[in-house]
């Protein structure tokens, strides 16, 4: 079945450091892929998304690109603020978004000042 | 878009008893909802769809005896944990499909059962 494979954290990083999250999935058909954040007591927000392969998905300074050739999806940010500290989960849907999703285990990023 | 309100947002029961957590759609009419499971430092999982005004689908190896799951109107859908015990201690999200295709999410029910 589907899959996602997201890197372990807990991430630390300094303010106006560069945030790389590796993503990974696996699918048998041609997926959208989502990048949602988990904000202490609040729910999942969608962060940004891509339906195609070579769509590049951004919001708020994050990026990520669809890459079919390395089935990635990895997100990323230049300058990280001590507001970007959430839990990001790397998901997928096989159709659209109209279906439940797949997620990966979350990662959990701490941005100090 | 979609604002989703899940209730509670924490509950502690004793082993036995019942617990209804409730996910409403504040601002959009939602034919379909999703239940999902996490553990700690695990992913979200799928429990079922539920589906307003029909039975729910319940992914493989959910006991939907366990897990009940009524979606009565276009705004309101509950899971009551039956009999809870001490392995069904977790949380629990619930999500909205809404506009433009997208997932809406509540903040989640964490349940610790004694």
């Amino acid at each position: 079945g589907d899959s996602v494979t997201q890197m372990e954290g807990p991430v630390t990083l300094s303010e106006e450091a560069f945030l790389t999250i590796n993503c990974t999935y696996t699918a048998t058909g041609y997926p959208s892929l989502f990048w949602y954040v988990q904000y202490p007591g609040e729910g999942l927000q969608l962060l940004l998304k891509a339906t195609k392969a070579d769509d590049k998905g951004s919001n708020k300074g994050f990026e990520a690109t669809y890459r079919k050739e390395t089935t990635s999806f990895h997100l990323e940010k230049g300058s990280v603020q001590v507001s970007d500290s959430a839990v990001y989960f790397c998901a997928l849907s096989e159709n659209s978004g109209n279906t439940p999703l797949v997620f990966g285990k979350g990662t959990r990023l701490s941005v100090i000042a | 878009g979609a604002v989703v309100s899940q209730h509670p947002s924490w509950v502690i029961c004793k082993s036995g008893t019942s617990v209804k957590i409730e996910c409403r759609s504040l601002d959009f009419q939602a034919t379909t909802m999703f239940w999902y499971r996490q553990f700690p430092k695990q992913s979200l999982m799928l429990m079922a769809t539920s589906n307003e005004g029909s039975k729910a689908t319940y992914e493989q190896g959910v006991e939907k005896d366990k897990f009940l799951i009524n979606h009565a109107s276009l705004t309101l859908s509950t899971l009551t944990v039956t009999s809870a015990h001490p392995e069904d201690s977790s949380f629990y999200i619930c999500s909205v499909f809404g506009a433009k295709n997208i997932q809406y999410f509540g903040a989640g029910t964490r349940l610790s059962v004694l």
